[in-house]
């Protein structure tokens, strides 16, 4: 079963530091999207990313956070200058087109900011 | 009113019982709905669809009721296995973004 890859599993950085999150979305899919959760909390919406651009994004998503589909496959977030309230489990997801068609997540990147 | 809302819990369900819980939302115009499960610090992963007109999958059966604005998710002769938390999460629009639930937790006790 196709599957949504996301490197790394687990990250720690230092509060200030730039850190960028990959993930490999499924290849015929042409939404992308990243969510964060903070532990014990609900599953946020970021960004949504579509034909090369930015779709949607939630208010979450200020000026730290950017989003590269640099090539064919990888699909990145950026976080500029990380605050300790960034520490949130990051999941990627890709969808097919077509309506009741679910949301593929990734496996996440544990982001840690200490 | 928040956008999607779910009960907590968690739901103490013996093994082999049935389990019922709701999710309520707010945007009249939402068109696809889903239920997702959640295991502990793991992603999401799409258990199924809801339809209109309801569907079942094994011993998961999914109602949508567009005129109060709720789904449900029903899980029968409930295994251990089915510990989880489930995620409600809606799409207004094909492609838009998925809103999520906070989650109902569901925990079957031998």
């Amino acid at each position: 079963e196709p599957e949504v890859t996301q490197t790394p599993s687990h990250q720690v950085t230092q509060m200030g530091q730039e850190v960028i999150l990959r993930c490999v979305p499924i290849s015929n899919h042409l939404y992308f999207y990243w969510y964060r959760q903070i532990l014990g909390q609900k599953v946020e919406f970021l960004v949504s990313f579509y034909n090369n651009e930015i779709s949607e994004k939630s208010e979450i998503f200020d000026d730290q956070f950017s989003v590269e589909r640099p090539d064919g496959s990888n699909f990145t977030l950026k976080i500029r200058s990380t605050k300790l309230e960034d520490s949130a489990m990051y999941f990627c997801a890709s969808k097919s087109t077509g309506m009741n068609y679910g949301y593929t997540f990734g496996s996440g990147t544990r982001l840690t900011v200490v | 009113r928040k956008e999607v809302e779910q009960d907590p819990g968690p739901f103490n369900v013996p093994e082999g019982a049935t389990v019922a819980f709701n999710c309520t939302y707010s945007n009249s115009a939402s068109q696809s709905f889903f239920w997702y499960r959640q295991d502990c610090r793991k992603e999401p992963k799409l258990l199924m669809s809801v339809y209109s007109s309801g569907n079942e999958d094994g011993r998961f059966t999914a109602q949508l009721n567009r005129a109060s604005q709720y789904i449900s998710l029903l899980i029968r002769d409930s295994k251990l296995s089915d510990s989880a938390t489930y995620l409600c999460a809606l799409e207004a629009a094909a492609g838009n973004k998925l809103t999520f639930g906070g989650g109902t937790r569901v925990l079957v006790k031998p």
